[in-house]
């Protein structure tokens, strides 16, 4: 079974610039959510999808983050503009049900520097 | 709220030698507590769970025992090998009266360096 797969794994754009970063979860997973790591501090959690649905989105830092989730397979987090301190790593997770407690799988995450 | 404290890193070990990785959380429900680890180029894994006081999870040699009195749950391993350097990081998942949480608070993570 394919793991969470990112993309990409590195990206290196200036301030002002829009990236793209997209998360493809576990084929059947219906949660999927982003988190972040600023370096050197803590995995801080970004928001969470069910299918296509938001179902909790209180850790998005501001409107420069768009995060989209059509026909609830892959997701996409669109910075736009990007600022110095979006720079961090952007991890991705899924989970197969919402009920209980089932583990959150992650990806390699995305490393996006801002310069 | 909720918060989980880890030694800074990184730890630097010889092969064999012994591991131990602090942590301690604050937590306002009944929290189970979590060691992740990221190894080079992967994603974050589930290491170790325990979900009650003085449970002690393990795995991979790795133990840590939930520790109610001293709210911590250090990550020990008595013989580390060049292939467990990686980054682990310390996390926890609260329940509370009026339900649980399914958004881990995690630590800052601490990098383990193991040389030959």
């Amino acid at each position: 079974e394919a793991g969470v797969t990112q993309f990409p794994s590195h990206s290196v754009i200036e301030k002002g610039q829009t990236v793209t970063l997209r998360c493809d979860p576990i084929s059947g997973h219906d949660n999927l959510y982003w988190y972040r790591r600023v370096m050197g501090k803590e995995i801080k959690f970004l928001l969470h999808f069910v299918k296509e649905s938001k179902q909790d989105e209180s850790g998005m830092p501001n409107n420069r983050f768009l995060a989209e989730r059509t026909g609830g397979t892959y997701s996409t987090l669109k910075v736009q503009p990007a600022e110095l301190e979006d720079s961090g790593v952007y991890f991705c997770a899924s989970s197969p049900m919402m009920s209980g407690y089932y583990e959150q799988y992650f990806g390699p995450g995305t490393r996006l520097t801002v310069t | 709220g909720d918060s989980v404290t880890q030694m800074e890193g990184p730890v630097t070990l010889s092969e064999e030698a012994f591991l131990t990785i602090n942590c301690t959380y604050t937590a306002t429900g009944y929290p189970s507590l979590f060691w992740y680890v990221q190894y080079p180029g992967e994603g974050l894994q589930l290491l170790l769970k325990a979900t009650k006081a003085d449970d002690k999870g393990s795995n991979k040699g790795f133990e840590a025992t939930y520790r109610k009195e001293t709210t911590s749950f250090h990550l020990e391993k008595g013989s580390v090998q060049v292939s467990d350097s990686a980054v682990y990081f310390c996390a926890l998942r609260d329940f509370t009266s009026s339900g649980g949480s399914y958004i881990p608070t995690f630590g800052r993570g601490t990098s383990l360096i193991v040389h030959p």
